[in-house]
Order: structure tokens, then sequence, then C-alpha cells
């Protein structure tokens, strides 16, 4: 079945980076345009920005612009979202999303992100 | 950027109950707007796209309506299955979603 599959947990100290992993199966990965969201405790979803899974295109929120990057490996139909300069505000569930027309038909399971000294 | 207000923030119902929850744009986004369920420790999933369009597998009592600034997601006769918190999403970028309305069945 069409499915979105995430890296693990992680920890991190501030001013670090993390890289967070999304493979996809069940369908023609650049068939999709993959996007990243995440959720910080108690607060609202919040778009961090997307990548075209077939000509590797991309477009990042200007909250994120400079700290965050999106990429994507075809062979291995995954797709990444690495942030850097971590703060304590970063702390939050990220989730790998699957657009096909304009709604987000696919989410991952998440991955929690803790930045703590 | 445009922003999305979600009405209520929280409504308590009894199972059959008919809900409805309100979402408004900021400015105009035509039907460019997407409802999701997501109940706790689990991921979001899609249930209306294009403000009324039904996402394959989900149920006939979720239904979707409205354009331009404002919508409504309405779920007829009521579960326990269906405690959880309602999004909206808006797709013209950059991409917002509003704030959620959580539901708690009594």
């Amino acid at each position: 079945q069409v499915q979105l599959v995430q890296s693990g947990a992680e920890v991190k100290k501030p001013g670090a980076s993390v890289k967070v992993s999304c493979k996809a199966s069940g369908y023609t990965f650049t068939s999709y345009t993959m996007h990243w969201v995440r959720q910080a405790p108690g607060q609202r979803l919040e778009w961090m920005g997307w990548i075209n899974a077939g000509n590797g295109d991309r477009k990042y929120s200007q909250k994120f612009q400079g700290r965050v990057t999106i990429t994507r490996d075809t062979s291995a139909s995954t797709a990444y979202m690495e942030l850097s300069s971590l703060r304590s505000e970063d702390t939050a569930v990220y989730y790998c999303a699957g657009e096909w027309s304009d709604a987000f038909d696919i989410w991952g399971q998440g991955t929690m992100v803790t930045v703590s000294s | 950027e445009i922003v999305l207000t979600q009405s209520p923030d929280f409504q308590s119902v009894t199972p059959k109950e008919k809900v409805t929850i309100t979402c408004r744009a900021s400015q105009s986004i035509g039907s460019s707007l997407h409802w999701y369920q997501q109940k706790p420790d689990q991921s979001p999933k899609l249930l209306i796209k294009y403000a009324s369009q039904s996402f394959s597998g989900v149920p006939s009592r979720f239904s979707g309506s409205g354009s331009g600034t404002d919508f409504t997601l309405t779920i007829n006769s009521l579960e326990a299955e269906d405690a959880a918190t309602y999004y909206c999403h808006q797709s013209s970028s950059p991409i917002t979603f509003g704030q959620g309305t959580r539901l708690e069945i009594k």
C-alpha cells in the first residue's frame, strides 16, 4: 500500500542540525510533491517547504529560509529535510506529506525532534 | 500570508449529534481549502479536498462546503471514533493551517 515511513526520534543540542528522512513505497515516488510540516507541542500545523520529487524544484517557507534544506534521492524513493541552527523552539514532531493535487493525500508517521542542552 | 481561523476551538458533543466546524480565510481562496482529522499521537488524515470533495475511504457522514472565505466541515451522526482535532488547510503559497478544533465525545 501507499505509505511514507520516516526516520526515528532525534535529540539534539542547540546549534546543531538534524536530518529527517521519509521513504516512500507503494507508488511512483516522482509522482508526488513532498512537503514537510511540523507541529510543536500544543500548536497548529506549520508548513516548512516542498520539493517536486520529479524535477527537484523546491520552495521554502520564508520563516525557515536559510535554515532548512529539502532534498530527495529518487533511486531510494526518499525525501530528506535538514534543519540547522536548532533552538529549543524547534522541538516538534516533523511530518512529511505527499501531495498529488493541492491537498496532502498521505502523511508519514512523524518524527519527534527534541532540542535540549 | 493567508490566516485561517477556525471555530469553535473546542466542542464537547454526544454521539449521533450533528457537528459543524467553520474555517474563515483572511482573503478569498476560491475552493483551495482542505480538511484533516488528527487523532492523539497520530498523523493527520485527509478528509475533504477542494472544500467539498470527499477523499477516498472517508465515511459519508463527513462533508464539506463553502468557497471564497467561508468554509464548513459537517459531521452527521457523530460516532465515538470521531473524537479528534480537525484542521483546515489552504494551498496558496505560503501554505497555512487553521488552529484546529478539538472534538470531545461525551
